[in-house]
């Protein structure tokens, strides 16, 4: 079955690390994004990225970090920059870009929790 | 820019109760209009969509009307279930090249037997 493959499920670090998180689809979309969702706030959007080796900030870029050097992967780095680091990530994928009625395919998420 | 704006919660119902969630949006052009449901330790799943004015979306009971004249798209069940409790996000995208969903903030809904 197609669908999006966070890991870890839970992931925990000291303050002043940068952890990577993982993300794997195979839905053969071509747009990824990342977002980080906290109690009272619903979603907010980390990067997103269009197309392989391409990818551009979304409302919260500052600390993190992204790559795309494959279509199927689209890693997050959170780095020791990010102030408030503890979230639930939600990594998520769509279809053609520019098509509206493309739903968004999102993955279980990863609840980092930085100490 | 665009936003969606959802009714505060949380939301407590009885079994077999009416559901209605509110959802209104600011948009340029004519988005397509979404609600997403997340239940407890998972992702989001899409509930129902509709890509133009008065369009119904619907899905597992739930049923959303896409209203141009009002800038809503409110969330109704006629008769909510344990199994609904959950976390229900409105959400909008745009066209365009660089068209991404934008969300409201959620809203919890937990369903008592």
């Amino acid at each position: 079955d197609g669908g999006i493959t966070q890991s870890p499920k839970y992931l925990f670090r000291k303050e002043g690390q940068n952890v990577t998180l993982s993300c794997e689809q195979n839905l053969n979309h071509d747009a990824m994004y990342w977002y980080r969702q906290d109690p009272g706030q619903g979603l907010r959007l980390i990067y997103y990225s269009q197309i392989v080796n391409d990818f551009q900030k979304g409302d919260i870029a500052e600390g993190y970090s992204v790559s795309r050097e494959k279509k199927e992967s689209f890693p997050l780095t959170v780095t020791s920059a990010q102030k408030n680091p503890t979230a639930f990530y939600l990594c998520a994928s769509s279809g053609p870009p520019g098509q509206s009625n493309s739903p968004l395919h999102f993955g279980n998420g990863t609840r980092l929790t930085v100490t | 820019g665009d936003s969606v704006t959802q009714m505060e919660g949380p939301v407590t119902l009885s079994e077999e109760a009416f559901l209605t969630i509110n959802c209104t949006y600011t948009a340029t052009g004519y988005p397509s209009l979404f609600w997403y449901v997340q239940y407890p330790g998972e992702g989001l799943q899409l509930l129902l969509k509709a890509t133009k004015a008065d369009d119904k979306g619907s899905n597992k009971g739930f049923e959303a009307t896409y209203r141009k004249e009002t800038t809503s798209f409110h969330l109704e069940k006629g008769s909510v279930q344990v199994s609904d409790s959950a976390v229900y996000f409105c959400a909008l995208m745009n066209t365009g090249a660089n068209s991404k969903l934008t969300f409201g903030k959620g809203i919890t809904l937990s369903v008592r037997p």
